[in-house]
């Protein structure tokens, strides 16, 4: 299957700093890539889609200012937590796809998720 | 509402016997599909089994088939012959088909497979 990277896979920082995850999918252009992030024993929930070249659609109650995100190639997008606070402490998780703008039916592609990047922010 | 359903926190399941993973979800698209992700204590996500709406017949992919039960809104998945291999926790997702591709995850199964 495709390859998604994402770097750093775990990242400790002080209150108020910014901390930048990369992911990147190695070996195909990911026109969307997609943030999640999953709290200790929860799911996977959607914080933004990203799409190369044009800004994030973020889910309602994740705040655009805190969680930055660009996607400027087809192959990168970055997520910068802004003035990370404790609560922020996640784990990070992004996928890409090749899915085309308009859905098509019957496509079985998937998207492609990156490891994971753990965040703990003291 | 929950668009995904997961009502079984925990599951033992003995190993080399058949588990099966409930899943319903709740849509008004006629255009979907169905996904089981497998995330080890690793934290990846591992893709299982996909079954999109329009598909007449179960999916299934080596040891794990989806039980697609369309008028009930289940997607149930099952593993043949666990192996200790496959404790994990289960994710089942759906992408409805006019939103973007994006994946919504139901709350997830921790499955323990006894030796």
């Amino acid at each position: 299957g495709a390859v998604v990277s994402q770097h750093p896979s775990w990242v400790i920082c002080k209150s108020g700093t910014s901390v930048k995850i990369e992911c990147r999918s190695l070996d195909f252009q990911a026109t969307t890539m997609f943030w999640y992030r999953q709290f200790p024993k929860q799911s996977l929930m959607l914080m933004a889609t990203s799409n190369e070249g044009s800004k994030a659609t973020y889910e309602q109650g994740v705040e655009k200012d805190k969680f930055l995100i660009n996607h400027a190639s087809l192959t990168l997008s970055t997520l910068t937590v802004t003035s990370a606070h404790p609560e922020d402490s996640s784990f990070y998780i992004c996928s890409a796809t090749t899915w085309d703008h308009i859905a098509i039916r019957n496509l079985t592609e998937t998207q492609y998720f990156g490891p994971g990047t753990r965040l703990l922010v003291l | 509402a929950q668009k995904i359903t997961q009502t079984q926190p925990g599951m033992f399941v003995q190993e080399k016997e058949a588990v099966t993973l409930d899943c319903t979800y709740d849509t008004s698209d006629q255009s979907y599909g169905l996904f089981w992700y497998k995330q080890p204590s690793s934290g990846e996500m591992i893709f299982l089994i996909y079954q999109g709406s329009y598909d007449e017949q179960n999916a299934t992919e080596g040891r794990y088939s989806l039980n697609f039960q369309k008028a009930r809104k289940s997607a149930n998945l099952v593993i043949s012959a666990s192996q200790l291999g496959d404790s994990a926790m289960y994710f089942c997702a759906m992408r409805e088909d006019n939103q973007g591709g994006k994946l919504i995850f139901g709350q997830g199964t921790e499955l323990s497979v006894k030796p």
